[in-house]
């Protein structure tokens, strides 16, 4: 099974960047990268989704290693809206394999 | 747009017994998928559904299983319930089959077996 690795939880200051890490040293050619955030008591949301190249969108940035080892989701400018669990994902065929996650704690 | 909705939202069953629990995808959606949330295991993919298909299966004994209406309406059915069961069930949708698609996720029904 496709696996990832994630910190358990991070800190960052409010408005400053934030840099989540995760490793997938197993992941295979056509595994595409998810990320998905959960806030208390919802379902997880998307955040972003790359196959080879970095993808900006108006929540996040990807930055995919050369070797797709490992994938670095970029918070421009951490909120407190963005306090959630960070779950990093490889999707192989149909079905997804999430991490453990990264429990993210934004200081005001 | 209505989002993904789950029914019930909070559920007790006792041991033995067995649920049913339903999902309705966002509206022109095809793809339903089912996860299971617990503490110990975190989230782990159960099955998904296309155009009243399975696609793919997750590593879970046959006590669980699903199906999809024309309506592309989904419901997951737990037969013979163990402690273990006691999770938050979580129910995505997309437009098309497909790991890479976005995949919008409604708020999940707790269930709780005593």
């Amino acid at each position: 099974d496709a696996k990832t690795t994630q910190p358990n939880s991070m800190e960052s200051n409010e408005e400053e960047p934030v840099h989540l890490p995760c490793n997938h040293s197993t992941i295979s050619g056509t595994d595409y990268i998810h990320w998905y955030r959960q806030l208390p008591s919802q379902g997880p949301e998307y955040v972003i989704h790359g196959l080879t190249s970095n993808v900006n969108n108006r929540m996040a940035s990807l930055a995919i290693a050369e070797d797709r080892k490992s994938s670095t989701l970029i918070l421009h400018r951490a909120t407190l809206r963005d306090a959630a669990v960070y779950y990093c994902i490889l999707s192989t065929g149909n079905q997804f394999y999430f991490g453990t996650g990264t429990s993210l704690t934004v200081i005001p | 747009k209505a989002g993904v909705t789950q029914t019930p939202r909070y559920l007790i069953k006792t041991r033995g017994q067995q649920v049913t629990l339903s999902c309705s995808p966002i509206s022109g959606h095809r793809s339903v998928s089912w996860y299971q949330q617990t503490p110990g295991q975190g989230l782990q993919f159960l099955f998904e559904y296309f155009s009243e298909t399975q696609r793919n299966k997750g590593n879970f004994p046959g006590r669980f299983s699903g199906r999809q209406f024309s309506n592309s309406r989904s419901e997951m059915n737990v037969s013979t319930l163990e402690l273990g069961d006691s999770a938050l069930y979580l129910c995505a949708s997309s437009f098309y089959e497909g790991s890479y698609n976005e995949q919008f996720f409604g708020p999940g029904t707790r269930l709780t077996v005593l």
